[in-house]
């Protein structure tokens, strides 16, 4: 079965600062999918990654791709209190039906 | 255009209940995937249907859990006899096209089990 490793899994932070979390999977695949979710809330989709070298910015994170070391990262630059949630990383492959999740990184920014 | 809904957000059940949770997809969307999600763990797949067919159910459990996804109306994952240890937030998501690419997720159901 696929695995999916992120780490840290809790990621305690000061505003302002920058720090990665890492998504390490165990399997051949070129697609990785960011999400966030808040407590008691759905998954909001952040980013999708659809080949090797993929990179994408939006506000304060970045995420990357490099499908040969099936590593993602995800980029946390400035932090700001706004972006405590918890942050999953997935992977499907393309002949599958579904997504297999990390098990996701607690993040807490603090004042 | 509403996103995937799921009803309901909360359900307590006793255990030997039967749960029902209910997934809506987006319009246009014919396929639909079920995830549990255990508490302090990432969601875990269940199963895949397409309108009227049950296309992948590797991650549902062998007894009392059943799916459909009927010609008309929503979509149902179905728990019989609950448990304990069923207790769980239970994730719809929707897609256009086949496969996982743009899936949207619905809010979830939150089943405790007590």
């Amino acid at each position: 079965e696929l695995k999916v490793e992120q780490n840290p899994l809790f990621l305690s932070m000061q505003e302002g600062k920058n720090y990665t979390i890492y998504c390490n999977y165990s399997t051949t695949s070129d697609r990785l999918y960011w999400y966030r979710q808040d407590p008691g809330k759905s998954l909001e989709s952040l980013f999708v990654l659809l080949s090797n070298g993929a990179v994408k910015q939006e506000g304060r994170l970045m995420a990357s791709l490099d499908t040969k070391a099936r590593l993602s990262t995800l980029h946390i630059t400035a932090a700001v209190h706004d972006l405590s949630a918890t942050y999953f990383c997935a992977v499907d492959i393309p002949t599958g039906n579904q997504f297999y999740f990390g098990t996701g990184t607690s993040l807490t920014v603090i004042p | 255009n509403a996103g995937v809904m799921q009803n309901p957000r909360h359900l307590v059940r006793r255990r030997g209940q039967e749960a029902r949770l209910r997934c809506s997809p987006m319009k246009g969307h014919s396929h639909v995937y079920w995830y549990r999600q255990l508490p302090e763990e990432g969601l875990k797949f269940m199963v895949y249907l397409q309108k009227e067919n049950i296309i992948d159910e590797s991650g549902m459990p062998k007894e009392r859990f059943s799916a459909e996804f009927p010609k008309e109306g929503p979509s149902i994952l179905r728990i019989q006899q609950v448990v304990r240890g069923d207790s769980a937030a239970y994730f719809c998501a929707s897609s256009l096209h086949t496969g996982t690419t743009e899936a949207f997720f619905g809010q979830g159901t939150r089943l405790t089990v007590v």
